[in-house]
């Protein structure tokens, strides 16, 4: 009963490195949300993705960040060069289908915790 | 661009004690949702409202949905120190294709 996976769940980088964060989707569902959450925030959106398409990236930062969802294999958000101001945990969900609905769930995973020193 | 008003933003109360939190826009919403976050891990879905007025129960937990669909609120009865948590109401936005976040209520139940 494998739910949402990301790895790795804590990430130290120092300035300037670069920060790769997995996502594994659950069985079946073909449509992945990452979404990011500073301290004592709610969470903001970044991209919606579909396996090797970006549906949605108005949420993303223009520089520095990307994500992809490719035909095989986990959906990875890579932010180059990272700053102090990248700090937070990022969040990927899942879910079978596009939104709109209410019956559409996402389901998350435990986030992977980004730490830049 | 739609906002979901989350309030109010920290509560500390004692066990047993009773509590509401509010989720408020200028937005109308074809649904909403609530979710809960526990230190260290995922928001978890907890309910969805669809229809106006509609009102939905979780064991202590009493979900409202606004008759005009652009509001909900969370009701807690006799709150346990293991509701503590962060609760957040989304709601899709009018693409249709992510969730929008409030800025949550962070529930603190001391026992």
């Amino acid at each position: 009963n494998a739910g949402v996976m990301q790895n790795p769940r804590h990430l130290v980088r120092r300035r300037g490195q670069e920060a790769r964060l997995r996502c594994s989707p659950m069985k079946g569902h073909s449509h992945v949300y990452w979404y990011r959450q500073l301290p004592e925030e709610g969470l903001k959106f970044m991209v919606y993705l579909q396996k090797e398409n970006i549906i949605d990236e108005s949420g993303m930062p223009k520089e520095r960040f990307s994500a992809e969802f490719p035909k095989e294999g986990p959906s990875i958000l890579r932010i180059q060069q990272v700053v102090r101001g990248d700090s937070a945990a990022y969040f990927c969900a899942s879910s079978p289908r596009t939104g709109g609905s209410g019956a559409n769930v996402l389901t998350f995973g435990a986030g992977s915790r980004l730490t830049v020193l | 661009t739609q906002l979901l008003e989350q309030s109010p933003q920290f509560l500390s109360i004692q066990e047993g004690e009773n509590l509401t939190v509010y989720c408020n826009s200028s937005s109308v919403f074809s649904s909403l949702q609530w979710y809960r976050q526990e230190p260290g891990e995922g928001p978890v879905l907890l309910v969805t409202v669809v229809t106006g007025g509609e009102v939905k129960k979780l064991k202590r937990l009493t979900f409202q949905f606004g008759d005009a669909r652009k509001d909900s609120s969370l009701h807690i009865t006799a709150a346990q120190t293991g509701d503590t948590g962060l609760y957040l109401c989304t709601a899709y936005n009018n693409a249709g294709n992510m969730l929008t976040f409030g800025g949550g209520t962070r529930l603190m139940v001391k026992p």
